[in-house]
């Protein structure tokens, strides 16, 4: 079975654009969640999706947003970047709703904002 | 809200070094705890967990034991080596919450 697939590896962004971040779940999962890791810091939780929808939310302003899509692969998208959202993106998806039988994580985007 | 606290780092060991890194956590209810871990480059990796007070979870040597009445969740390895040289984060999912909460991380090198 594959794992999460997350695209792309890297990219560089200037303040004030737009971004958007790929996530593949792994097969079989239908729950996908998405956490924001900065240099030095533990993953911070952003936003979950279930079913299409937003199950539940971090601190985070909306400018941060996501989709996810009928095969369960999601996007996030982050509006006006700002230097500080300069970090590791992690996508880890679920079985279920709840994560009753684990996460798997993939390798990350790693986005600088200049 | 939820909280995890861990030993910061970095840590050194030599090989074959017995390994402790503390974990406290903060949680409403009965959370299940996890430790993750990150090598260079790489996502994060579930290392071993436990649902409940009083349990173990073990893994590649590695052990931690769910402390209620004290709020930690130490790991701990007897011998390590150089291939476990990462990032080691603790974390915990509220019984009712869907989503984790982690500590900073520890980093930890292993020398020959």
């Amino acid at each position: 079975e594959t794992g999460v697939t997350q695209s792309p590896t890297h990219l560089i962004k200037t303040r004030g654009q737009q971004v958007t971040l790929r996530c593949s779940s792994q097969s079989g999962h239908n729950t996908v969640s998405w956490y924001q890791q900065a240099l030095g810091q533990g993953p911070q939780f952003i936003f979950q999706y279930y079913r299409e929808e937003e199950n539940g939310r971090g601190n985070f302003p909306p400018r941060f947003s996501g989709l996810q899509f009928p095969n369960y692969s999601s996007e996030l998208n982050v509006n006006a970047l700002e230097l500080d959202d300069s970090a590791l993106y992690l996508c880890a998806s679920s079985l279920d709703l709840q994560g009753s039988y684990g996460y798997t994580f993939g390798s990350g985007t790693r986005l600088t904002v200049v | 809200g939820d909280s995890v606290t861990q030993m910061e780092g970095p840590v050194t060991l030599s090989e074959e070094a017995f390994l402790t890194i503390n974990c406290t956590y903060t949680a409403t209810g009965y959370p299940s705890l996890f430790w993750y871990v990150q090598y260079p480059g790489e996502g994060l990796q579930l290392l071993l967990k436990a649902t409940k007070a009083d349990d173990k979870g073990s893994n590649k040597g590695f052990e931690a034991t769910y402390r209620k009445e004290t709020t930690s969740f130490h790991l701990e390895k007897g011998s390590v080596q150089v291939s476990d040289s990462a990032v080691y984060f603790c974390a915990l999912k509220g019984g009712s919450n869907y989503k984790l909460t982690f500590g900073k991380g520890t980093l930890l090198t292993v020398n020959p």
